[in-house]
């Protein structure tokens, strides 16, 4: 069955730390893998992707994320937060050939100090 | 672009009462989804749109729930009748047929008294 999962509900850190948020995932077929960000009262923005090549993913805002097969997992990172990163994060897993059907994780809440 | 549109921003209702959520898609998407946000369950897929005809369903949760998306710049979400179970936040997405990447809006929270 396809599931991911998102061991941290919640995470702090300061602000100019760096970042890395977990991701699991558990899917029977080639993964097509996402990092969404829902800033408060809004909606979920798209921060990056992954479907295949370069295992290392750049995405918007700084963020970056790395997809490791032997491990299930597609960790999101960054290496200096700022205040503004403060929001709840996602990760998703869909087929590769169905762009419609997305299993989300629970969601990580990034608090983040001055 | 405005963005995908759902009203209201808020809903509170009482317990028997039918709920009717309005979300507007971004102009040219072929494909809308709405989702379902709940502390227990995360956010759930509960019905997708391809040329506002209804593909897949499986994630609506019993026939209480209904969708409808009578044209491409209007879709309805509606439950009949709401139960405090159903309190949540409801998402809708759309995207264009050439990528995967779906917009979604602010969502409506609704809460079920």
């Amino acid at each position: 069955a396809q599931s991911v999962t998102q061991p941290d509900i919640h995470i702090t850190v300061s602000e100019g730390a760096s970042l890395e948020l977990r991701c699991n995932y558990s899917y029977g077929a080639t993964p097509y893998l996402f990092w969404y960000v829902q800033s408060p009262g809004q909606g979920l923005q798209l921060l990056l992707k992954y479907f295949s090549g370069d295992t290392l993913v750049q995405g918007i805002k700084g963020f970056e994320a790395e997809f490791k097969r032997s491990q299930s997992s597609f960790n999101l990172r960054k290496p200096s937060v700022h205040w503004s990163d403060a929001a709840e994060y996602f990760c998703a897993v869909g087929a590769a050939d169905n762009f419609n059907k997305f299993y989300f994780g629970s969601g990580t809440k990034l608090n983040v100090k001055p | 672009d405005a963005g995908v549109i759902q009203s209201p921003r808020h809903e509170v209702t009482e317990m028997g009462q039918e709920v009717t959520l309005r979300c507007k898609p971004i102009s040219g998407h072929d494909y809308l989804f709405w989702y379902r946000q709940t502390m227990m369950r995360g956010l759930e897929l509960l019905i997708y749109f391809n040329n506002n005809v209804p593909i897949d369903d499986s994630g609506m949760p019993e026939d209480r729930f209904s969708a409808k998306m009578p044209n491409a710049s209007f879709s309805t979400l509606k439950i009949q009748p709401s139960e405090p179970r159903d309190s949540a936040v409801y998402f809708c997405a759309s995207r264009p047929r050439t990528t995967d990447t779906q917009y979604f809006g602010p969502g409506t929270r609704l809460t079920v008294l």
